[in-house]
C-alpha cells in the first residue's frame, strides 16, 4: 500500500485565486512529520512548509497553509493569491518514527499546479 | 545558505559504463540520500547514509552502489550503466536526529543512457 497518496495528477488554477492539492497518509506511528516541497522545471526541490503529528495548528508559510486534519490523515496544501511562478510539480512526503531517529523521507507521485493568466 | 550540489546537471553515458554522480553538501549534516525521480513514480529512495562508511540500502538498491569516504561526499555508482537507469537523481542531506527538519537537495543529474 502506498504511503503517500497524491489523487491529482494535474490541477489548473487562475491566477489569483487559491487553490488545493491533495495527500493522504498512512503511517501507524504516533509520531511523524509531513513536508510539501516544490519542483520547478528547473529541477531542484524547494522546501514549503512542514507539520508535525502532534502539532495542534495548521502550518502557515506566507501563502502556503496546510490543512492537517489527523483523524482523516489527510495534509493537504492551500496555496492563497496563485501566482504565475507557482507553476511547478508539487511533492507530499512524510518521515516516519521521528522519536527513533529515522530520517527517511517517503514521497507521493506528485501534482503538476498549472497557474493560467 | 545551505548548499548542496551535484557534479553535473546532465550527463549521457552509453550502456556498460561504469558512472560515478557526486554530492557534495557544506552544511556538516550527517546524513546523505540519493533518490531517483521518474515521471509518474514520484522520488524514490536509492541508499542512503547516516556517517560516514556507513550505508544503508533504500526502495530500490539494485544496480547501484554508494561511498562515503568523507562527511561532505555522498557517490552514487552505477557499476555498469544500463538504459532503464536513465532518470534524474537527487541527492539530499539532512542533520542527524532531526526531527522538523527538512532534506536539502541539490539541484538534480539528468542521466542519459543510450
Amino acid at each position: 500500500a502506498q504511503k503517500i497518496t497524491q489523487t491529482q495528477p494535474g490541477m489548473f488554477v487562475q491566477e489569483k485565486e487559491a487553490v488545493t492539492l491533495d495527500c493522504t497518509y498512512d503511517t501507524s506511528d504516533q509520531s511523524y512529520g509531513l513536508f510539501w516541497y516544490k519542483q520547478p522545471s528547473s529541477g531542484e526541490m524547494i522546501f514549503l512548509i512542514y507539520q508535525g503529528s502532534y502539532d495542534e495548528q495548521n502550518a502557515t508559510e506566507g501563502r502556503y497553509s496546510l490543512n492537517f486534519q489527523k483523524a482523516r490523515k489527510s495534509a493537504n496544501l492551500v496555496i492563497s493569491a496563485s501566482q504565475l511562478g507557482d507553476s511547478a510539480m508539487y511533492f507530499c512526503a512524510m518521515r516516519e518514527g521521528l522519536q527513533g531517529g529515522s530520517e527517511k523521507l517517503v514521497f507521493g507521485k506528485g501534482t503538476k499546479l498549472t497557474v493560467n493568466p | 545558505d545551505v548548499k548542496v550540489t551535484q557534479s553535473s546537471r546532465y550527463l549521457v553515458k552509453r550502456t556498460g559504463e561504469k558512472v560515478f554522480l557526486e554530492c557534495v553538501q557544506d552544511m556538516d549534516h550527517e546524513n546523505m540520500f540519493w533518490y531517483r525521480q521518474d515521471p509518474g513514480l514520484g522520488l524514490r529512495l536509492i541508499y542512503f547514509s547516516y556517517d560516514v562508511k556507513m550505508k544503508e540500502k533504500g526502495d530500490i538498491p539494485e544496480g547501484y552502489s554508494v561511498s562515503r569516504e568523507k562527511k561532505e561526499r555522498f557517490s552514487l555508482i552505477l557499476e555498469s550503466a544500463s538504459t532503464n537507469q536513465t532518470s534524474m537523481y537527487l541527492c539530499a542531506s539532512t542533520r542527524e536526529g532531526s526531527t522538523m527538519d527538512t532534506q536539502y537537495f541539490g539541484p538534480g543529474t539528468r542521466l542519459t543512457v543510450l
